[in-house]
């Protein structure tokens, strides 16, 4: 049973636009979430995270929205450039040190 | 910042041999690290959790006799995947924490490919 998931496989977008990635999680016991960013042929590096106790986190061009009543998350990033092609993995945690990562999201920025 | 390697990136073997894995933090000292495994299009599973100098914490589901971990030092862990099927076959990635780092601290080596034929 997925606990968390990403229902976009691919998301493209356009250089300069808004990127918004998603992430739905169905165990209401996580209570930090992650993001990351993963190359190929490289491992993911960390990206941005929040803690349930807040409903937004920025940093940069990157901003994540929380909405623990629909157990939801979103990633976005703005303004996209051409070098933020990657694929994005949502991850949570929640009561020990384990993390739970959906499938992940491709996006691709067009220049 | 902080780096985590692989070694072999990509190896092939024939069903019923074993293959050792390498998992190494470069730049900082590892008292925790992790192994996943990803089949294509899935999602990263955490298959075990490793302390240095004790036994790994397996999840639910993985067999701690095919897959052996071995946490020897601060800055190696291995998992050995023992009379390997092609089922195994799969994307095998470790991360691993600095013993300052926050609880969700993780930085992830690059993967090893394992095809088993």
């Amino acid at each position: 049973d997925q606990q968390v998931k990403q229902n976009s496989p691919s998301l493209s977008v356009q250089e300069g636009r808004i990127s918004i990635l998603n992430c739905d999680y169905t165990n209401s016991m996580f209570d930090y979430f992650l993001w990351y960013k993963k190359y190929p042929a490289e491992g993911p590096t960390f990206l941005i995270s929040i803690s349930s106790i807040k409903d937004k986190n920025e940093d940069g061009r990157f901003t994540v929205f929380l909405n623990k009543s629909a157990k939801h998350l979103s990633l976005h990033i703005v303004p996209s450039q051409p070098g933020d092609s990657a694929v994005y993995f949502c991850a949570a945690m929640g009561g020990s040190e384990k993390l739970v990562f959906g499938k992940g999201t491709k996006l691709t920025v067009n220049p | 910042g902080a780096v985590v390697s692989q070694h072999p990136s990509w190896v092939i073997c024939k069903s019923g041999t074993s293959v050792k894995i390498e998992c190494r933090s470069l730049d900082f000292q590892a008292t925790t690290m992790f192994w996943y495994r990803q089949f294509p299009k899935q999602s990263l599973m955490l298959m075990a959790t490793s302390n240095e100098g004790s036994k790994a914490t397996y999840e639910q589901g993985v067999e701690k006799d095919k897959f052996l971990i071995n946490h020897a030092s601060l800055t190696l862990s291995t998992l050995t995947v023992t009379s390997a099927h092609p089922e195994d076959s799969s994307f095998y990635i470790c991360s691993a924490r600095p013993p300052s780092g926050s609880f969700y601290e993780q930085y992830f080596g690059p993967g090893t490919r394992l095809t088993v034929t």
